[in-house]
């Protein structure tokens, strides 16, 4: 069973500090890694997506990828309280990683962003 | 912007009726997909489809069908619905899920 395990939280960061989202998946064979933030009572939006084991920053958010240890991360720097969601790691679970839209999704981790 | 549209926000259905949720792209995207999400649950996959007339079952199929006759429309059957259907579904394509529709099967 293909799994992805983050931290359900809720985690509570102050307004303008760092949040780190974990997330550990099972399958080796993952090629790509995606952080999706869900609002209550919406539907997922995709907010970074990442290939490569490193780093990759887009604007305040941070996704870092490591392969090896089978992790994969999301850092918001500068917490608003507009970031104040649930943050779904999900991991493609085509061997080619090619099928986009073909998930495994963790359960996700509540973010509460406090002024 | 892609835009992924469902049919209805809401619905609510009696216990063994046939359903049709009905899901529209307005991209040529050759993937497009079905989760259902509940709490504790987090999203599952139902149905996955490549292209025209490709279908692939996801983790939880059982109680779904799927139809997809032309590229930008994707549609989940209920067979014969029942209580422990009851969620929130979700389509989409590649990355872009739609708005959902929450159905309630009393």
């Amino acid at each position: 069973q293909k799994e992805v395990e983050q931290n359900s939280g809720p985690l509570s960061v102050p307004e303008g500090a760092i949040a780190s989202l974990n997330c550990t998946y099972s399958d080796r064979v993952s090629q790509s890694f995606f952080w999706y933030r869900q609002y209550s009572g919406k539907s997922p939006e995709l907010i970074m997506s990442i290939y490569s084991n490193g780093d990759k920053e887009d604007g305040r958010f941070t996704a870092q990828l490591n392969k090896a240890s089978q992790y994969v991360s999301l850092l918001i720097r500068d917490s608003q309280p507009s970031d104040s969601a649930t943050y779904l790691c999900a991991v493609n679970i085509s061997p080619l990683g090619d099928s986009w839209g073909k998930f495994q999704f963790g359960a996700g981790t509540q973010v509460v962003v406090t002024p | 912007d892609v835009k992924v549209t469902q049919s209805s926000r809401y619905l609510v259905k009696r216990t063994g009726e046939k359903v049709f949720l009905e899901c529209v792209q307005d991209m040529d995207h050759e993937n497009m997909f079905w989760y259902r999400q509940d709490p504790g649950l987090g999203l599952r996959l139902i149905y996955f489809s490549y292209d025209v007339k490709m279908k692939e079952k996801g983790d939880i199929p059982e109680g779904y069908s799927v139809s997809r006759e032309k590229k930008e429309r994707f549609s989940l059957i209920l067979e014969s619905a029942s209580t422990n259907q009851t969620s929130m579904y979700l389509c989409g394509n590649g990355y872009t899920f739609g708005s959902g529709t929450r159905l309630t099967v009393v």
